[in-house]
């Protein structure tokens, strides 16, 4: 079956912009988290969505957000982008909350000018 | 969350078994150990996971002593193509403070020789 797809691939915007990554999960996979991978701080933890609602939440400004929608595809917005968002963004998807064998997408790389 | 500890970086060679150890010594009871493989520019894969005594799969093992404060993965006869990052994680799988999110930590760096 599909793995998980996440898209665009890649991504270049401005200072000040915003931006939607989108992400599918594998399919009857019910819970999807988001990751940021950087250089510096490695992987870290964005937030995790289970139908449709957000359950958990890790220490990131305000200016990233997400949702999920009935079909548990979800989104991830960054608003007024900074250039430290500059970072690979990582979706994983799990069969049901909890369980810690998550499937990772390819990653979205955002570049941020 | 357990805090995790494992060697940034080793070297092996083509053939060879390697083991890398990490060190989880507030691991809580719920918890289990889970290890990841990441390439560069790729999302994270899990490998294998373990609460106690020893796991083994198609691609690895997994050595966890009675204490569980250390786990061990180890790779038969590694090849070129397993160079990557080797993330130890430990989490509590059935809920709690993690529910649904891993915290990874630095890593290893794993690079096999020809």
């Amino acid at each position: 079956k599909a793995g998980v797809t996440q898209t665009p691939r890649y991504l270049i915007k401005t200072r000040g912009q915003q931006v939607t990554l989108s992400c599918s999960p594998i399919s009857g996979h019910r819970s999807v988290s988001w990751y940021q991978q950087t250089p510096g701080q490695g992987l870290q933890f964005l937030f995790e969505y289970f139908s449709e609602t957000q359950r958990n939440k890790g220490n990131f400004p305000g200016r990233f957000s997400g949702r999920q929608f009935s079909n548990s595809r979800s989104e991830m917005n960054v608003s007024t982008l900074e250039l430290g968002d500059s970072a690979l963004y990582l979706c994983a998807s799990s069969l049901e909350r909890g369980g810690t064998e998550a499937f990772f997408g390819q990653g979205t790389r955002l570049t941020v000018v | 969350l357990a805090k995790t500890t494992q060697p940034i970086s080793m070297d092996s060679y083509e053939g060879q078994e390697v083991n890398i150890t990490c060190s989880h010594n507030n691991i809580a009871t719920n918890d289990y150990i889970t290890w990841y493989q990441q390439f560069p520019s790729q999302g994270p894969r899990f490998i294998i996971q373990g609460y106690k005594t020893k796991v083994t799969n198609e691609v690895a093992s997994l050595f966890i002593p009675a204490d569980r404060k250390s786990s061990t993965l180890s790779l038969p006869r590694v090849s070129l193509s397993d160079t990557a990052v080797y993330y130890c994680l430990v989490g509590d799988i059935g809920g709690g403070t993690s529910y649904g999110k891993l915290t990874f930590g630095q890593g290893t760096i794993l690079t096999v020789h020809p």
